[in-house]
């Protein structure tokens, strides 16, 4: 696509539910990354991929939180058990290369509300 | 600890005045120094960046940037503003020790028509 997708754009949960976040990067771009955004504040770095592998997931805040993108495109984060403080906007990034940040382009967002 | 701060969080002016949004980050050796852009409902998008050469940076829309080393700065500045830059803006670093960028806080921009 023209862009980087994420679905769904909004979702609800309840509290303790499980949730998957889905992120579709621009066709060959070999870097993702995920962000949790909550309201009022700048984006806060969660993890990063190059194709498939996880690189770096020292953003993610607890264990409750696992992101995967086993055949180096799609992405999801997951997240299980959701609490009230999951609450925020998840952004998804891509990038042709890591330290090429001229090139990574952000998607929409899904703004996840735990109720 | 690596951070980036944000002076201002909304900053509210008249079209045609001028603009500066401040940005101060942390030692933290080289960096790479970025300004984002949200509109109301829309993804982030990049204004400018500075990676290295000439501090003073130009981007879209008329935006520019000062690189101050000395300061750790990197300051954001139209000379005459739009209605249509209505928008948060978030300042952005990447250390060279890092995989990441780290944002700002961001300031929300309102302009009076």
């Amino acid at each position: 696509g023209a862009g980087v997708s994420q679905s769904p754009r909004y979702k609800v949960a309840k509290r303790g539910q499980d949730v998957a976040l889905r992120c579709d990067p621009i066709s060959g771009h070999v870097s993702l990354f995920w962000y949790q955004q909550a309201l009022g504040q700048g984006p806060e770095f969660l993890t990063y991929f190059q194709n498939e592998a996880q690189l770096d997931k020292s953003g993610l805040p607890s264990d409750r939180f696992f992101a995967e993108r086993p055949e180096g495109s799609v992405s999801t984060l997951k997240i299980q058990r959701t609490q009230q403080e999951d609450s925020a906007v998840y952004l998804c990034a891509s990038s042709l290369i890591r330290t090429d940040y001229t090139e990574a382009f952000f998607g929409q967002g899904t703004r996840l509300t735990v109720v | 600890a690596q951070s980036v701060s944000q002076h201002n969080h909304h900053v509210i002016l008249s079209e045609a005045a001028s603009l500066e949004l401040g940005c101060n980050y942390s030692y933290g050796g080289t960096v790479n120094l970025f300004w984002y852009v949200q509109y109301p409902g829309q993804h982030l998008q990049l204004l400018l960046k500075y990676f290295s050469g000439d501090p003073l940076v130009k981007g879209i829309k008329g935006f520019e940037a000062e690189f101050i080393k000395s300061k750790f700065s990197f300051n954001l500045r139209k000379p005459s503003v739009q209605w249509s830059d209505t928008a948060e803006y978030f300042c952005a670093v990447m250390y060279s020790s890092a995989s990441k960028i780290i944002f700002g806080s961001g300031t929300r921009l309102s302009i009076r028509p």
